[in-house]
């Protein structure tokens, strides 16, 4: 099993640039979850899934989209990137029905200069 | 709004020390708290606690949970520098949506 996967693990843009981050998971999880990591913020929820088909917006999705493609696959997806979206971005998955942890990825650092 | 709150944000201890780190929150339809560890990479699961006054252990870390007062504590005794990272609490809410709440962190470093 290799559990959460992302791509690319890093990535520079320029500003008004788009690009779209990837993440797959093996462990047959319904809830996946992205969320962005900058210094001394922890983890902010971007966009979340609870099921295939269904998303729904976090803490700080201004400026991101989501596609849940199928129950493996959940992709971030930046539109015009500008530099407050530079951060650290994970990817994470976890069974539905509560009392269950997250399974993160390796996490994706993105630049936009 | 639904909030965890981490403190200190950060600590600097000797090897040998005892650590505790807090975490209270308020969040709607609580169900279960959970602690994570994060060194220079994603973050791994310590913890997950559900019931007032349980101390779950591992080694030298230990947390409980007190739903009354709702906070956390995280003890680590004996600390190495093998220890030294962020540590993370995240509240689940017992809700249909699925939503996990992260505070900010204690950013932890052992000295040797």
């Amino acid at each position: 099993n290799a559990g959460v996967t992302q791509t690319p693990k890093f990535q520079v843009l320029k500003t008004g640039q788009s690009m779209t981050l990837q993440c797959a998971q093996d462990m047959n999880h319904n809830s996946m979850y992205w969320y962005r990591q900058d210094p001394g913020m922890g983890l902010r929820l971007i966009y979340y899934s609870a099921s295939e088909g269904t998303t729904d917006k976090g803490e700080v999705p201004n400026g991101y989209n989501v596609s849940r493609l199928n129950k493996r696959e959940f992709s971030l997806r930046l539109e015009s990137a500008a530099p407050s979206q530079t951060s650290v971005y994970f990817c994470a998955s976890r069974p539905s029905g509560g009392y269950n942890e997250q399974f993160f990825g390796p996490g994706t650092r993105l630049t936009v200069l | 709004e639904d909030k965890v709150v981490q403190s200190p944000l950060s600590l600097v201890v000797h090897e040998g020390d005892t650590v505790t780190l807090n975490c209270s929150y308020e969040v709607t339809n609580f169900r279960s708290l959970l602690w994570y560890k994060q060194e220079k990479k994603a973050p791994t699961f310590l913890f997950m606690l559900t019931s007032s006054g349980i101390e779950k252990k591992s080694g030298r870390l230990s947390s409980i949970l007190d739903k009354k007062e709702l906070f956390s504590i995280l003890n680590i005794t004996a600390t190495q520098t093998g220890d030294s990272a962020v540590y993370l609490c995240a509240v689940e809410r017992r809700n249909r949506d699925d939503k996990i709440i992260f505070g900010k962190g204690t950013r932890l470093h052992i000295l040797p």
